[in-house]
């Protein structure tokens, strides 16, 4: 239980473009989900929050609009990183919490992971 | 200052040698620390759940224990296939945040 998926698994674009990645919890409704970003040897910093239905929150020094989250639904969270440059490669991970799954209400459950290189 | 610090940064132990990770923390008030594995390229896996002080938690060679400053993760008789990053992190009490603060983890080897 409490499988959270990442789509893709890994992303090369060119400098200037936009990618999307996308978040989906698979055997249960999640209260909230949370974007995390971890550079090579380094532990995962949060980035943003999100609730379905309302606009994400966004950690200090996180531009809100180069990193857009759309949560529109229970299952699903997308995150689009826009006019992407080479300072923005990084490993994109989300999570997941939800009320009644056996680690607890406040517990995450992460994906997999989305590797991002931009050239 | 850091909130969450790991150590140590590396620990490299024979197959059956048992060990201890160390996470200390600084947060005015504890709502929850947790344990994950990450392996390479992987995102973190949901190890234990601690709420207060004196809690302890097990799972196969795996046990987890909370002081009000500091909690352990032992290993007993440790398997190659433990080798992993072993990350800890906190939430918070109070405030808008509901993210975890991580540390950087303990990259633990497991040679046979």
């Amino acid at each position: 239980g409490a499988v959270v998926s990442q789509h893709p698994s890994w992303v090369i674009c060119k400098s200037g473009t936009s990618v999307k990645i996308e978040c989906r919890s698979l055997d249960f409704q999640a209260t909230t989900m949370f974007w995390y970003r971890q550079f090579p040897k380094q532990s995962l910093m949060l980035m943003a929050t999100s609730n379905e239905g309302s606009k994400a929150t966004y950690e200090q020094g996180v531009e809100k609009d180069k990193f857009l989250i759309n949560h529109a639904s229970l299952t699903l969270s997308t995150l689009t990183v826009t006019s992407a440059h080479p300072e923005d490669s990084s490993f994109y991970i989300c999570s997941a919490k939800a009320p009644g799954l056996a680690g607890g209400s406040d517990t995450q459950y992460f994906g997999p992971g989305t590797r991002l290189t931009v050239l | 200052e850091d909130q969450v610090t790991q150590s140590p940064e590396a620990l490299r132990l024979q197959e059956g040698e048992s060990s201890s990770l160390n996470c200390s923390y600084t947060v005015s008030g504890l709502r929850g620390l947790f344990w994950y594995r990450q392996d390479p390229g992987k995102g973190p896996e949901f190890l234990f759940t601690l709420y207060s002080a004196g809690e302890e938690k097990e799972k196969e060679r795996l046990k987890a224990t909370l002081t009000k400053k500091e909690s352990f993760l032992h290993i007993t008789a440790p398997k190659p296939e433990d080798s992993a990053t072993y990350l800890c992190a906190v939430h918070e009490t109070g405030g808008g945040a509901d993210g975890l603060t991580f540390g950087k983890g303990t990259h633990l080897i497991i040679q046979p």
